[in-house]
């Protein structure tokens, strides 16, 4: 079975600070992928960042970065320079294969982020 | 592309009625992924498909759940009868292998509500 696991249910951040929301998962599965996503106020879902279990950088896209410690099992994503419009769900999440050779999806409980002006 | 688009968008409806929800995927993609979000129970997985076949539904919650994809540009998510707990937000996703990486597309999503 794969578990993902965010322990901060809200953050609050500075604007123009940088913030680190915590994710750590659980797989079995040699091969998997993580990603974060976030979740405005508004209800949709904006995919921000991906990393592969193989992939030897960590990933940046923009202001994101995804601080990823294959052997602690932690992909935490890094927020530089935060925005008002930062302010958020952000949701952890992977993707991996069940025990049937499929792939499953598992998300996080979400951590609601406040950049404060 | 327009993106994922999901039908309707807010859906009231009575205990007992049959509700039917619809998504058209991102043209070329070959997933599509039914979630349901609800405060108590976060984002679940319900069901997804690969070129229109159903890979795994074991996060269907039970027989009164089904979904279709009868064509790769549309899936259907039917309660049949529905209940006031499956007031929720589902959202339909989709996404290609190409690139190996998997990122899902999320549609708008369709605000549930049965009283």
């Amino acid at each position: 079975a794969q578990k993902i696991t965010q322990t901060q249910p809200g953050m609050f951040v500075q604007e123009k600070e940088a913030v680190t929301l915590d994710c750590t998962y659980d797989t079995s599965d040699p091969s998997y992928g993580l990603f974060w996503y976030k979740q405005p106020s508004s209800g949709e879902m904006i995919f921000l960042i991906y990393q592969g279990s193989y992939d030897q950088q960590n990933a940046t896209e923009g202001r994101y970065s995804l601080n990823f410690q294959k052997a602690r099992k932690s992909a935490n994503l890094v927020i530089s320079a935060s925005q008002l419009g930062d302010s958020a769900m952000y949701f952890c999440a992977m993707r991996g294969l069940n025990s049937g050779g499929y792939q499953k999806v598992t998300f996080g409980t979400g951590t609601k982020l406040q950049v404060i002006p | 592309d327009a993106g994922v688009i999901q039908s309707p968008r807010h859906e009231v409806t009575e205990m007992g009625q049959e509700v039917t929800l619809r998504c058209k995927p991102i043209s070329g993609h070959d997933y599509l992924f039914w979630y349901r979000q609800t405060m108590m129970r976060g984002l679940e997985l319900l069901i997804y498909f690969n070129n229109n076949v159903p890979i795994d539904d074991s996060g269907m919650p039970e027989d009164r759940f089904s979904a279709k994809m009868p064509n790769a540009s549309f899936s259907t998510l039917k309660i049949q009868p529905s209940e006031p707990r499956d007031s929720a937000v589902y959202f339909c996703a989709s996404s290609s292998y190409e690139g190996g990486n998997h990122e899902q597309y999320f549609g708008p999503g369709t605000r549930l509500t049965v009283t």
